[in-house]
């Protein structure tokens, strides 16, 4: 069965500091591939997307992510991280041919240190 | 331009009542997804209307949970006879024509208890 694993549920960074978030997807062909954020009372927020082309995907709010095949991952990457970053992230994903909805991670909850 | 909207944002039930919950896509999306959030977890997804049509409804749970979107705009998430564990936020997200590498844009969710 699809599925995509966050493996950390919580995080903590200090501010300034560098960020990746882990992301790992389980599909038969390549899977389209997203990572959103929700901010508490917020909806969620799309940052990033891929489905083809460069592997290297940029997104919103300086956010990027690596597809990489040889690993089934999707990592979200911020070289720097604000005090405004903190919320929880989601990656999903979807199959070609599968099923409309994506299918969520259960999420990372991201802290960050003054 | 609005995005997507819920009502109610709160909804607090009995067990074994009905209860109805509205979505109001963005304008023109003639795609419409429903997703359930539980506590400590990720979206689950329940049902996809391409238009009218629910072209995909291979998330819900059972037969208690129906939905529908009569004029394919606004639509309306129906659960009978409620029971604690439905007790979640539900998540409603709009796209513009159902594209698989389109944009999901999700409404704020109305959060649903059942005491």
């Amino acid at each position: 069965a699809q599925s995509v694993t966050q493996p950390d549920i919580h995080i903590t960074v200090s501010e300034g500091a560098s960020l990746e978030l882990r992301c790992n997807y389980s599909y038969g062909a390549t899977p389209y591939l997203f990572w959103y954020v929700q901010s508490p009372g917020q909806g969620l927020q799309l940052l990033l997307k891929y489905f083809s082309g460069d592997t290297l995907v940029q997104g919103i709010k300086g956010f990027e992510a690596e597809f990489k095949r040889s690993q089934s991952s999707f990592n979200l990457r911020k070289p720097s991280v604000h005090w405004s970053d903190a919320a929880e992230y989601f990656c999903a994903g979807l199959e070609g041919g599968g099923a409309d909805g994506l299918t969520f991670g259960k999420g990372t909850h991201l802290i960050i240190q003054p | 331009g609005a995005g997507v909207s819920q009502t109610p944002s709160n909804k607090v039930t009995e067990k074994g009542k009905y209860v109805e919950l509205r979505c109001d896509p963005i304008s023109g999306h003639t795609a419409l997804y429903w997703y359930r959030q539980s506590l400590g977890q990720g979206p689950e997804f329940l049902i996809y209307f391409q238009g009218t049509g629910a072209a995909d409804d291979s998330g819900l749970p059972n037969d208690r949970f129906f939905a529908v979107r009569p004029e394919g705009s606004v639509s309306t998430l129906k659960i009978q006879r409620t029971e604690r564990g439905d007790s979640a936020v539900y998540l409603c997200a709009s796209s513009s024509s159902g594209g698989r590498g389109e944009t999901q844009y999700f409404g704020p969710g109305t959060r649903l208890l059942v005491l």
